[in-house]
């Protein structure tokens, strides 16, 4: 079955860049997510990528998709305090009829002051 | 801006009574689902919902779970006789019309079984 994979943890300091990654193996996948869950709450959107762009831009946010290597990653230019959560890519596959998603494990991003 | 809204946003239970998690989804999306989290693991898929049926569903969503819309608003979750490893976070989740890719989560339903 389809399966996504994302790094534990990620510290970067205030102000940097953050680079969050993910691998997919389901090749049919045509949109990809990046969510955000802050402690106790639900899962925010906070982007989504089809799977013919390699780019999508979207103020601090930039995701990139390889598709030949199925890589997506989520760079969040000027890292803040507040942009401390867990994130968690997921996929949507072609495959099926309805459209429910597979998650990765999720990464907890720390930003440092 | 519209939200898919969940209640309640905790519930504890004891083992083997029923429990019925509701949501309200989006007003103008036709499709419905509900997945779970278990604590420190990943957001699980359980079911899809469309069309006043379900669509698809994963092997956790056995016959303990079913799923309704009793009203043009609601969407529940019913678990008939909780286990101890029902104990999850439960989000409903929405989105609309073909095209209309974006799957709104709602804040969630904490499970504790007893």
């Amino acid at each position: 079955g389809e399966d996504v994979e994302q790094s534990l943890f990620l510290s970067v300091r205030e102000g940097d860049s953050s680079v969050i990654n993910c691998t997919y193996t389901d090749s049919s996948s045509t949109y990809l997510y990046w969510y955000k869950q802050e402690p106790g709450a639900g899962l925010q959107l906070l982007t989504y990528i089809f799977s013919n762009m390699d780019m999508k831009q979207d103020q601090r946010l930039t995701v990139l998709l390889n598709k030949k290597d199925k890589h997506l990653s989520l760079r969040i230019a000027d890292t803040q305090t507040g942009d401390s959560a867990i994130y968690f890519c997921a996929e949507r596959s072609r495959t099926g009829s309805a459209r429910q998603l597979t998650f990765g494990s999720g990464t907890q991003l720390t930003v440092l002051p | 801006e519209p939200e898919v809204t969940q209640t309640p946003s905790h519930q504890v239970t004891q083992m083997g009574q029923e429990v019925i998690l509701r949501c309200v989804p989006i007003s103008n999306h036709l499709y419905f689902y509900w997945y779970r989290q278990i604590l420190g693991q990943k957001v699980e898929f359980l079911v899809s919902f469309y069309n006043n049926e379900i669509s698809e569903k994963s092997e956790i969503f056995d016959d303990q779970f079913s799923v309704e819309r009793p009203d043009g608003s609601n969407f529940t979750l019913k678990i008939r006789s909780t286990k101890l490893e029902d104990s999850a976070m439960y989000f409903c989740a929405s989105t609309g019309l073909a095209g209309q890719e974006t799957q709104y989560f709602g804040p969630g339903t904490r499970l504790l079984v007893l």
